[in-house]
């Protein structure tokens, strides 16, 4: 089992450019979380997707962040037109139950995507 | 809304010698589930000791022990014998009980960049 994959592992993007960062739960997993890490921070809830539903986006900012996990291939976060304050530490974690199934089994997290925006 | 204080940002040991790493936090629920998690420099998050809030006795993961005391909403954790592979940043996390709303949702403290000196 390859655990939570995310990619990139950094992705640099200019001013005004879209990131698109990408992340595969583990096999069986059908429940999403992306978290942020602002530098010195600790990590902070943005979305909980589960395959076509966005169950919970009351951590995403309000523009230009989107979120989404079709029913075929990875979730995607994307955030448009990038400034520097986006720059962060985003991390991906994925369990195979959403509610007290999240309290049994617990996440399991990715490494991260570094995104830095020069 | 739950808070997660660290109080120390950076902390070191000596190799084989015994560190505790302080975790204070706010609630107004009675049941509810404390983690401590290890982020090395490859950025994985680790879960390292759980504890649930309405067992009395103090969780224990090999070197890793937590002193969980309720009343004072304090969760520390003790790293006995250190090794080098212990150095990372430690992160303490609080989480709503499985019967409330948000129960899939992790709050973070900022951290303890933990140092182990050989």
């Amino acid at each position: 089992n390859a655990g939570v994959m995310q990619n990139p592992r950094h992705l640099v993007r200019r001013r005004g450019q879209e990131a698109r960062l990408r992340c595969s739960p583990m096999k069986g997993h059908s429940h999403v979380y992306w978290y942020r890490q602002l530098p010195e921070e600790g990590l902070k809830f943005m979305v909980y997707l589960q395959k076509e539903n966005i169950i919970d986006e009351s951590g995403m900012p309000k523009e230009r962040f989107s979120a989404e996990f079709p029913k075929e291939g990875p979730s995607i976060l994307r955030i448009q037109q990038v400034v520097r304050g986006d720059s962060a530490a985003y991390f991906c974690a994925s369990s195979p139950l959403g509610g007290p199934g999240v309290i049994l089994y617990g996440y399991t997290f990715g490494s991260g995507t570094r995104l830095t925006v020069v | 809304a739950q808070t997660v204080t660290q109080s120390q940002p950076e902390m070191s040991v000596q190799e084989a010698e015994t560190v505790t790493l302080s975790c204070t936090y706010d609630t107004s629920e009675s049941d509810y589930y404390l983690f401590w998690y290890k982020q090395p420099p490859s950025r994985q998050m680790i879960l390292v000791i759980r504890q649930e809030a309405y067992k009395q006795q103090n969780a224990t993961e090999n070197r890793f022990s937590v002193n969980f005391q309720k009343a004072a909403k304090s969760f520390s954790l003790k790293i006995s014998d250190s090794q080098l592979g212990d150095a990372a940043m430690y992160f303490c996390a609080y989480r709503s009980p499985a019967s409330g709303g948000s129960n899939y949702k992790l709050t973070f403290g900022k951290g303890t960049l933990l140092t182990v000196n050989p």
